[in-house]
């Protein structure tokens, strides 16, 4: 595709119910990364992989959430078991190779709302 | 540990009027600064890099090591300039940015 796709746009969900948000990166784009954007504050790191492996999971708030990639193409970020505060536009991004030019490509966002 | 702070939620300029969105970094070594800019109903992109030292869309940014400052600057502040601005910093072997809280910046016709 064109440019970094996310699914779904949007997801309202009931607390403890469990969630996937998928992202497709751009073909070639071997870098995934996955931020969390809260209401009024800035981008916070999650986990950033590198082909299938994912070298930082250092972001990852609780053992609640995870996240896996394979063929080095799309990604599920999961959430289990979710609670309110896991409200947030949930942004996929992906880049060349390895060494970070500060080039990341974002994709929409997948948003979030845990009732 | 890796921050970077941009103090201002909200600017709001007049047509023509200069512009500064403020960045600091708080990172002991040799950092990498960004802008990434988000216009409205668009995704995050990037906007420039210090190691380029480019101008784009009339924007530029001056790595400040003393200051650990990375302010993004405009003269002339256009309409279509505003947008949600973010600051980011690389800082070292790990692939990740770390970004500011960010502004949003109006410019006013």
């Amino acid at each position: 595709g064109a440019g970094v796709s996310q699914s779904p746009s949007n997801k309202v969900t009931e607390k403890g119910k469990d969630v996937e948000l998928r992202c497709d990166p751009i073909s070639g784009h071997t870098a995934l990364y996955w931020y969390r954007q809260r209401l009024g504050q800035g981008l916070e790191f999650l986990i950033y992989f590198q082909g299938n492996s994912a070298p930082d999971k250092s972001g990852l708030p609780s053992d609640r959430f995870s996240a896996e990639r394979t063929g080095e193409s799309v990604s599920t970020l999961t959430i289990q078991r979710t609670q309110q505060e896991d409200s947030a536009v949930y942004l996929c991004a992906s880049s060349f190779g390895v060494g970070l030019t500060g080039e990341l490509f974002f994709g929409e966002g997948s948003r979030l709302t845990v009732l | 540990a890796q921050r970077v702070t941009q103090p201002e939620k909200l600017l709001s300029v007049f047509k023509g009027a200069p512009v500064e969105l403020k960045c600091n970094y708080s990172y002991s070594g040799s950092p990498e600064l960004f802008w990434y800019v988000q216009y409205s109903r668009q995704r995050l992109q990037l906007l420039l890099r210090h190691i380029s030292r480019e101008s784009i869309k009339g924007f530029t940014a001056d790595l400040n090591k003393g200051e650990t400052s990375f302010h993004l600057k405009k003269p002339f502040a256009q309409e279509e300039d505003s947008a949600m601005y973010y600051c980011a910093l690389n800082g070292g072997a790990t692939n990740k940015l770390i970004f500011g809280t960010g502004t949003l910046l109006a410019v006013q016709p």
